[in-house]
């Protein structure tokens, strides 16, 4: 049930873009993506719910394809700011209101 | 401020001694729920609580129990901890379902020897 997050480390210089990934097997309510920088707590980013809608977070933004069960995380020219973990969690039908993370996407941005 | 607040936020101890990490909200949330992190894994959920007294199992419940007599307070108990359940512990709570934006308190690190 643990949504897939790809690729599992991004490597990047300031101003390069990223996509990161979050795909499920089963049907989704929603997508939510949260950052969690080292040894601080998650931060929430945004929730994507059932439509296929685009949101946007300053230069962070993201997609919901609910047809094919998956999310994407657009990260556009990176700053330093954006290192960190980031998973999607997934809340499906089956599971009440549970929320599902993935196992997480390291992004390293350097100068 | 509104914020999560954990306690401890480091706890070293041996295996069979029960303990609890207390978990509390000033947001006056409704939903509240635990989660572990371990390397590799993710974030886990263990339970969650969508109101006072209603408590349901997440992915890895096993070891652990909850209560939720207070609106504002969600502990995590566990009876008879083992190494296996070395971990950093999240609370985190949202203001009426898990589908809204959660809310993270500063974690807990367990070390059970």
């Amino acid at each position: 049930q643990q949504p897939v997050q790809s690729p599992q480390a991004v490597i990047l210089r300031e101003g390069e873009d990223a996509v990161i990934n979050c795909s499920s097997s089963k049907a989704l309510y929603s997508v939510h993506w949260y950052r969690q920088k080292h040894g601080e707590a998650p931060v929430f980013l945004m929730i994507l719910l059932k439509g296929g809608e685009q949101k946007g977070h300053d230069k962070i933004s993201a997609s919901f394809n609910e047809k094919k069960q998956q999310s994407s995380l657009y990260l556009t020219a990176s700053q330093l700011s954006y290192s960190g973990t980031y998973f999607c969690g997934t809340e499906i039908p089956q599971a009440g209101t549970a929320l599902i993370f993935g196992k997480g996407t390291t992004l390293s941005v350097s100068s | 401020e509104a914020q999560v607040t954990q306690n401890p936020r480091y706890l070293i101890t041996v295996t069979g001694k029960k303990l609890t990490v207390t978990c509390s909200q000033n947001m006056n949330h409704e939903y509240m729920s635990w989660y572990r992190q371990d390397p590799g894994l993710g974030l886990r959920q263990i339970y969650y609580s969508m109101n006072v007294e209603v408590t349901d199992k997440g992915d890895v419940p096993e070891g652990y129990k909850v209560s939720r007599k207070e609106k504002r307070n969600f502990p995590l108990i566990l009876e008879s901890p083992s190494p296996n359940q070395t971990s950093l512990y999240f609370c985190a709570s949202a203001l009426f379902r898990g589908d809204q934006p959660q809310h993270f308190g500063d974690g807990t690190r367990l070390s059970i020897l």
